[in-house]
């Protein structure tokens, strides 16, 4: 399947300090990636969906001055959790869309491996 | 928007068994279901996906069938292994929305040896 790279792995930061998640699709193109975040033993909560090019578009009940997006280009998405508190620690994980490329349909999402964030 | 409902929470088997997952989905308009494995730490993994023009389809041990009609869908794990223990997830996606999938609370399987 296609490959989404996210890093960092595990960032551990003091409360108040900003945190940047790079996801990056490495051998296809994405004009959509997907944002979610995970609790322990909790399903995936979808953030924001980020459009290449254009504004992020955030689900109901999450802060987009809080949970900062760019999605620059057809390969990278990052999500800046700003001002971070110990609530906001969570496993963040990131998914792509193959637009296309004879893989397969373009709803087949492939996630990135995760960051891991605790806030202290 | 779309509600995915997952059942059961858990899952105990012993190596050999079969398991059965089941979702249930409430818009109609939903039309690819996939179905992802997650061990503990790690990313989700794609492991079998259908659309909503298939009834039913197989992979070698993992098969996923679908009805429409009833608006739900299950996964099937034959002759497990220990190496099959994990949490899954089943998704819908609803269409027209942007490829956002909603995904079910997850399953705890245990594959005992």
């Amino acid at each position: 399947g296609a490959v989404v790279s996210q890093h960092p792995s595990r960032v551990i930061c003091k409360s108040g300090t900003s945190v940047k998640i790079e996801c990056r699709s490495l051998d296809f193109q994405a004009t959509t990636m997907f944002w979610y975040r995970q609790f322990p033993k909790q399903s995936l909560m979808l953030m924001a969906t980020s459009n290449e090019g254009s504004k992020a578009t955030y689900e109901q009940g999450v802060e987009k001055d809080k949970f900062l997006i760019n999605h620059a280009s057809l390969t990278l998405s990052t999500l800046t959790v700003t001002s971070a508190h110990p609530e906001d620690s969570s496993f963040y994980i990131c998914s792509a869309r193959d637009i296309g490329t004879g893989r397969g349909s373009g709803e087949k999402l492939f996630f990135g491996s995760g960051t891991q964030l605790s806030v202290l | 928007g779309e509600n995915v409902e997952q059942h059961p929470s858990t899952l105990s088997v012993q190596e050999g068994d079969s398991a059965v997952i089941k979702c249930t989905y409430s818009d109609s308009a939903s039309n690819y279901f996939p179905w992802y494995k997650q061990e503990l730490g790690k990313r989700p993994q794609l492991i079998i996906d259908i659309r909503s023009n298939v009834g039913e389809k197989k992979d070698q041990r993992i098969a996923v069938t679908l009805n429409k009609t009833a608006k739900h869908f299950s996964l099937h794990i034959t002759e497990t292994q220990p190496e099959d223990s994990a949490v899954y997830f089943c998704a819908a996606h609803l269409y027209g929305s942007n490829y956002k999938l909603t995904f079910g609370k997850g399953t705890l399987l245990t594959v005992n040896p």
